[in-house]
């Protein structure tokens, strides 16, 4: 497709249930970064890919969540035990270049995910 | 923890009123950008600054980076309601590709 595309957009999820977030970021990208959004603050970085080689994971709240890109393009951010302090918007963006380059990034329309 | 702090975080004026959106860290930034995003999307670009002092102008947007490349300005020159959304300011550093984003300033131009 010509942007980047997430789903679900929307998930809803028992306490303590598994999710998984797919992002397809626009073809030939290089780098793909997920961000977290709560309601009305700006985005809090999550983890970085360039290719299929996860560069930057410090963002990551907690070892429940875990982000994979294999084939360096699909990416899935999945969340394991999920817990009410987790509902937020999860934001996937991709960039044409790699590391070192700050040029544009190009958002999904993110997957809103609540907890219950 | 975010790096940058905007102000106001709520901004509300009539439409043809000017207003200013602040973005302030202490650390330096080798580029910053500046997103508006809508209710349901992602955000959008609307300029990369990248020389300490540079002025860009993007018709009646304004943006400014300052002179330690530190902190930054977006004025907005007789406010339409299209122009409602999330501002969010967003910092590099160094060779690191990842963005730091600031706290938001939500905006509402009422007709």
């Amino acid at each position: 497709g010509a942007g980047v595309s997430q789903s679900p957009r929307y998930k809803v999820a028992k306490r303590g249930q598994d999710v998984a977030l797919r992002c397809d970021p626009i073809s030939g990208h290089v780098s793909l970064f997920w961000y977290q959004q709560a309601l009305g603050q700006g985005p809090e970085f999550l983890t970085y890919f360039q290719n299929e080689a996860q560069l930057d994971k410090s963002g990551l709240p907690s070892d429940r969540f875990f982000a994979e890109r294999p084939e360096g393009s699909v990416s899935t951010l999945k969340i394991q035990r999920t817990q009410q302090e987790d509902s937020a918007v999860y934001l996937c963006a991709s960039s044409l270049g790699g590391l070192g380059y700050t040029g544009e990034l190009f958002f999904g329309e993110g997957s809103r995910l609540t907890v219950l | 923890t975010q790096l940058l702090e905007q102000s106001p975080q709520f901004l509300s004026i009539q439409e043809g009123e000017n207003l200013t959106v602040y973005c302030n860290s202490s650390s330096v930034f080798s580029s910053l950008q500046w997103y508006r995003q809508e209710p349901g999307e992602g955000p959008v670009l609307l300029v990369t600054v990248v020389t300490g002092g540079e002025v860009k102008k993007l018709k009646r947007l304004t943006f400014q980076f300052g002179d330690a490349r530190k902190d930054s300005s977006l004025h907005i020159t007789a406010a339409q309601p299209g122009d409602t959304g999330l501002y969010l300011c967003a910092g590099a550093q160094g060779g690191a590709n990842n963005l730091f984003f600031g706290t938001g300033t939500r905006l509402t131009v009422i007709p």
